[in-house]
């Protein structure tokens, strides 16, 4: 079982809608919790982090872990086809002996917002 | 400020071939890394390096070599080229490791190698 798992998608959904993105990992030492955006033929770069539990808001994109859950999600509001990209997990612990497991990622889920 | 660099942008390789991917990043960053990204699999780390001359071995390291002889630089080898070397790699760099705490990671745009 993977450590982190992300629906691969593709999700598709008509312009204006609210879109939810969603993990569930298994280690409960994860306190950081990120959600990378990979647009096509392109790197990854970070979008929004929150450390623990709780929610974190940024213009129409909103962050939320449970770690009570081991789940996070991403909401993305008013959807644009410029939001059309794969959005990747990602999560650390606090304190690490070794960078071996610097990030664990999930493996992606692809968007496609319709205009 | 070009962020992380890679070279080249694509590249085929026969069989049991070597070559080198290259990687500069001009934010003055301690933490460098390679991952390769598989459909299905996500990003998985293959080296890191903490600093100039420090290297170590991350999730999947076999068949690859590095070295950081400056804090700019973070080259990749494959040593011999095997079609499961087929895949996106990526480099990323960061201000400290991103293991010990929230650093975020800059990637770069990615090398995509084709192994026959």
């Amino acid at each position: 079982q993977k450590e982190v798992e992300q629906d691969p998608g593709p999700l598709s959904v008509p312009e204006g809608a609210i879109v939810s993105l969603n993990c569930t990992y298994s280690n409960s030492a994860f306190q950081y919790f990120m959600w990378y955006r990979q647009y096509s033929r392109k790197g990854p770069e970070l979008l929004m982090y929150t450390y623990s539990s709780g929610n974190k808001e940024d213009g129409r994109f909103t962050a939320q872990v449970d770690k009570s859950s081991k789940y996070i999600s991403l909401f993305i509001r008013d959807s644009q086809p410029s939001d059309s990209a794969t959005y990747l997990c990602a999560m650390t612990q606090q304190i690490m002996d070794t960078g071996r497991r610097a990030l664990t990622f999930g493996s992606g889920t692809r968007l496609q917002v319709q205009p | 400020n070009a962020g992380v660099t890679q070279t080249p942008k694509f590249q085929v390789l026969k069989t049991g071939q070597s070559m080198t991917l290259q990687c500069a990043q001009d934010m003055n960053h301690e933490y460098m890394s390679w991952y390769r990204q598989d459909p299905g699999m996500g990003l998985r780390l293959i080296h890191y390096s903490v600093g100039a001359g420090i290297t170590d071995q991350g999730e999947v390291p076999n068949g690859y070599n590095v070295s950081r002889s400056t804090t700019e630089d973070f080259p990749l080898r494959l040593l011999s080229a095997a079609p499961s070397q087929t895949s996106v790699y990526f480099c990323a760099s960061s201000y400290s490791n991103p293991g010990q705490g929230f650093s975020p990671l800059h990637f770069g745009n990615g090398t995509r190698l084709t192994v026959t």
